[in-house]
Formats: C-alpha cells, sequence, structure tokens
C-alpha cells in the first residue's frame, strides 16, 4: 500500500502570496488531519476532515483552510502569507474516525516564506 | 488543561546503551497515548501506541513503552541503540472523540560512537 503523500515537498512563496498544499491519504483512510510544525511552536493541529467534513480545528487564523474531495484527497490553502507561516506541513490519515488507530504521516510540504 | 511534557530536549547516549525517553501527560479523559519518531527532513513514524489492557507496549525497531497511570507517564526505552536511531521523538496523547493528538516539544536523541 502507498503511504500518505503530499504535493510539493519544498515550496518558496513571498509575503502577501497565496498557497495550496495537497495531501493524498492512504487508500482507505478517511480521516486527514493538517499539522503545522516550527522550531518554535512544535507540532500544532490544525484541523481534520473525515468524509469531506472538517470536524475539529486548531487555534490557527482564518487565513489557514481546507477541504476534503470525495476520494479522501485534501488540500490546505494559506492565504495572505506572513513570515511566520514558514514552516513544514504535515498531512496524517486514519483508517477511522477518531486518532485511536494512529495517524500516518507524509514526509510533509516546507513552505518558505520570504 | 491536556497538555504532554517531554522533560529533555536533547538526550545523549553512546551506540549499544539503553535508552529511556520521558513523557508525562494530562489529560482529562482516558488517554490514548503514542510514540513517534521523525528522522531529519522526514515526516513522523508511530513508533507505538497504548489504548488499553497490557500497560507495557512492544513497537517497531525494538522499542517499547511503559504506561503508568499513577505518574501520568508514558516513557519509551530501548535496550541497546543502534546509530540509526539518532532521530527526535515526540510523544502524543488523544482520545475519546477528540480527532487530534496534543503533542510533546520532542527530544532529539543523539547516538555517541
Amino acid at each position: 500500500k502507498a503511504g500518505v503523500t503530499q504535493t510539493p515537498r519544498y515550496l518558496i512563496k513571498t509575503r502577501g502570496q497565496q498557497v495550496t498544499l495537497s495531501c493524498s491519504p492512504i487508500s482507505g483512510h478517511r480521516s486527514v488531519s493538517w499539522y503545522q510544525q516550527t522550531p518554535g511552536q512544535g507540532l500544532q493541529f490544525l484541523f481534520e476532515y473525515f468524509s469531506e467534513t472538517q470536524r475539529n480545528k486548531g487555534n490557527f487564523p482564518g487565513r489557514f483552510s481546507g477541504r476534503q474531495f470525495s476520494n479522501s484527497r485534501s488540500e490546505m490553502n494559506v492565504s495572505t502569507l506572513e513570515l511566520g507561516d514558514s514552516a513544514l506541513y504535515l498531512c496524517a490519515s486514519s483508517l477511522a474516525s477518531s486518532v485511536i488507530p494512529g495517524q500516518f504521516f507524509g514526509p510533509g510540504t516546507r513552505l518558505t516564506v520570504l | 488543561a491536556q497538555s504532554v511534557t517531554q522533560p529533555d530536549i536533547h538526550i545523549t547516549v553512546s551506540e549499544g546503551a539503553s535508552l529511556e525517553l520521558r513523557c508525562n501527560y494530562s489529560y482529562g479523559a482516558t488517554p490514548y497515548l503514542f510514540w513517534y519518531v521523525q528522522s531529519p527532513g522526514q515526516g513522523l513514524q508511530l513508533l507505538l501506541k497504548y489504548f488499553s489492557g497490557d500497560t507495557l507496549v512492544q513497537g517497531i525497531k525494538g522499542f517499547e513503552a511503559e504506561f503508568k497511570r499513577s505518574q501520568s507517564s508514558f516513557n519509551l526505552r530501548k535496550p541497546s541503540v543502534h546509530w540509526s536511531d539518532a532521530a527526535e521523538y515526540f510523544c502524543a496523547v488523544g482520545g475519546g472523540s477528540n480527532y487530534q493528538l496534543i503533542w510533546g516539544a520532542g527530544t532529539k536523541l543523539i547516538i555517541k560512537p
């Protein structure tokens, strides 16, 4: 089974631009979560989708949004980029409707905002 | 408040020595506990998880962890480390109808030859 894939792996953007990141979960997984990882703040939960519905959202501004498609693939969008948005964005997929099975992570998208 | 504490930012051990990484948690409901490992430039890999039952959990790569409810701890151990174990280790807690994991700050493991 293929693992969680994220595209692109690396992105460089400038302040004020917007960016869209993509995540394809493991086949059969319906839950997709997004995390932001920075040296200062560590791993922070962004949001989680299950069957195209956002069920939980972390404490991030509205510039961060996401969606999930019927095939469980997910995208997250960050508008009006700020320097502080530079981070590794990790996507995780899970088989069931909670974190119980344990989440499988993709390699991440490294976003650099200049 | 829900939180996970990994008190050691860095740990250095010699190759072949034993390892214990500490994790303490604060969680209102029955906790589900996880250890993940992250190699440089990589995503996170699940090492092991505890939901219920036997409090000593075996994971991949020779790791194990013990859940101690009275101490709110879930420490990770390995009897003999290998140079390839050098990475950052994260403890996380979740549970119930919560769809997110609460993460520790991570412990960076350095292996001395």
